[in-house]
């Protein structure tokens, strides 16, 4: 099992540039998140996805949007990016039924000039 | 900001030291997790105790909760140069399907 994956790992966009990141997990969970992580600030949530069609707002979510095509796949879209949408972005899922520990991708480290 | 308060926000200590960090919430809680990222990763799981227990142990880590001070702290015993990391609480409040990180402590451990 790959777990949580990530794509792409770097990358680095002009300000109003648009760009999706791509999460996906193979461990048949049915939520899944996206974070950013900051200098000193931890993790802030931007989205999340309880189940397969539903998405929520998080802490942070203006500037963002989410899509959850399927079980697996959780996407993070920057419609026109903004230096301060500069950080490191983080996926994770969480399965249920009492089982509450969350799993997290790689990281996607976003460079916005 | 809904986030957890952790201290200290770093921690110098050489192996065979305790390293304790503890961590402050503002919500009730299912539960508390502690996570452990190490430079550069993704975070990974470490422990986590429920809103009715009051210390739980794995392998050299020790965590308490203390539900009526909305704190916790995770005591990390016989510290290793591999233990070099940044840790993060977590808490898993009622009623809502997402984790609060807290700030995070950066633990530095000298050989």
């Amino acid at each position: 099992n790959a777990g949580v994956t990530q794509t792409p790992k770097f990358q680095v966009l002009k300000t109003g540039q648009s760009m999706t990141l791509q999460c996906a997990q193979d461990m048949n969970h049915n939520s899944m998140y996206w974070y950013r992580q900051d200098p000193g600030m931890g993790l802030r949530l931007i989205y999340y996805s309880a189940s397969e069609g539903t998405t929520d707002k998080g802490e942070v979510p203006n500037g963002y949007n989410v899509s959850r095509l399927n079980k697996r796949e959780f996407s993070l879209r920057l419609e026109s990016a903004a230096p301060s949408q500069t950080s490191v972005y983080f996926c994770a899922s969480r399965g249920t039924g009492g089982v509450n520990e969350q799993f997290f991708g790689p990281g996607t480290r976003l460079t916005v000039l | 900001s809904q986030q957890g308060e952790e201290d200290p926000q770093a921690l110098s200590i050489q192996e065979g030291e305790n390293a304790t960090m503890n961590c402050s919430y503002k919500t009730s809680i299912n539960n508390l997790q502690w996570y452990r990222q190490n430079s550069g990763r993704g975070l990974v799981h470490l422990i986590l105790i429920r809103s009715n227990e009051r210390e739980k142990h794995s392998g050299r880590l020790r965590v308490t909760l203390d539900t009526s001070k909305k704190s916790s702290s995770l005591l990390i015993t016989a510290s290793r140069a591999a233990d070099t990391a940044s840790y993060f609480c977590a808490t898993d409040p009622f009623g809502t399907d997402k984790l609060i990180f807290g700030t995070g402590t950066r633990l530095q451990v000298f050989p």
